[in-house]
């Protein structure tokens, strides 16, 4: 079964709006991570939260985590038509097993010009 | 530098055949993983290499899949006798430590 879950599963938004997906998880967490994927192309990493992290930010991307709620945040501004593309959240359990990625179906967000 | 490559990009095979994956991950990684996208769904965990030893292969479907990593560098994942349900992109990282970090562009397999 999926850990991730984001939400939405589709966004549509306009060039220099903020776009923001949530991702919740099931059970207890070392990382969660977000990822891009633009059509037909890999995975691209974007950024990692720790869960004794609450926010994090790398340029025009600013993700939280809230391990109470078992949910995290992306937050991308200003956006661009160039962000169009599919974000995951991922979460390993850490403890020696911090490779076995669990992810989420995605939010394809699309940006129009 | 050179990132992780996949190939073939595309494959397409009858319902029956053998398939072989090929991951070439970035020089120095020990760590590789193969990962299987299938439509619709999210990503799901296949393979774990560090080396050339497999600790984890706790996510291969089935008896059908198999996966060799030599020289700490080349993986092949292998798929005996494929099923419709094979079809997915199998998608392959590589990290010097920890989660994958770099993957690949993926190999889209369709099993006809």
């Amino acid at each position: 079964s999926q850990q991730g879950e984001e939400d939405p599963q589709a966004l549509s938004i306009q060039e220099g709006e903020n776009a923001t997906m949530n991702c919740s998880y099931k059970t207890s967490i070392n990382n969660l991570q977000w990822y891009r994927q633009n059509s037909g192309r890999g995975l691209v990493h974007l950024i990692l939260i720790r869960s004794n992290e609450r926010e994090k930010h790398s340029g025009r991307l600013r993700v939280t985590l809230d391990t109470s709620k078992k949910s995290s945040s992306l937050l991308i501004t200003a956006s661009r038509a160039a962000d169009t593309a599919s974000y995951f959240c991922a979460t390993d359990a850490g403890g020696g097993s911090n490779y076995k990625l669990t992810f989420g179906k995605g939010t394809l967000l699309t940006v129009n010009p | 530098g050179a990132g992780v490559s996949q190939s073939p990009s595309n494959k397409v095979t009858e319902k029956g055949k053998d398939v072989e994956l090929r991951c070439d991950p970035i020089s120095g990684h020990t760590a590789l993983y193969w990962y299987r996208q299938s439509l619709g769904q999210g990503l799901e965990f296949l393979i774990y290499f560090q080396g050339n030893s497999a600790p984890d292969k706790s996510g291969l479907p089935s008896d059908r899949f198999s996966a060799e990593r030599t020289g700490g560098s080349v993986s092949t994942l292998t798929i005996q006798r494929t099923q419709q349900e094979d079809s997915a992109v199998y998608l392959c990282a590589s990290s010097q430590t920890g989660a994958p970090s770099n993957f690949g562009p993926g190999t889209r397999l369709l099993v006809l």
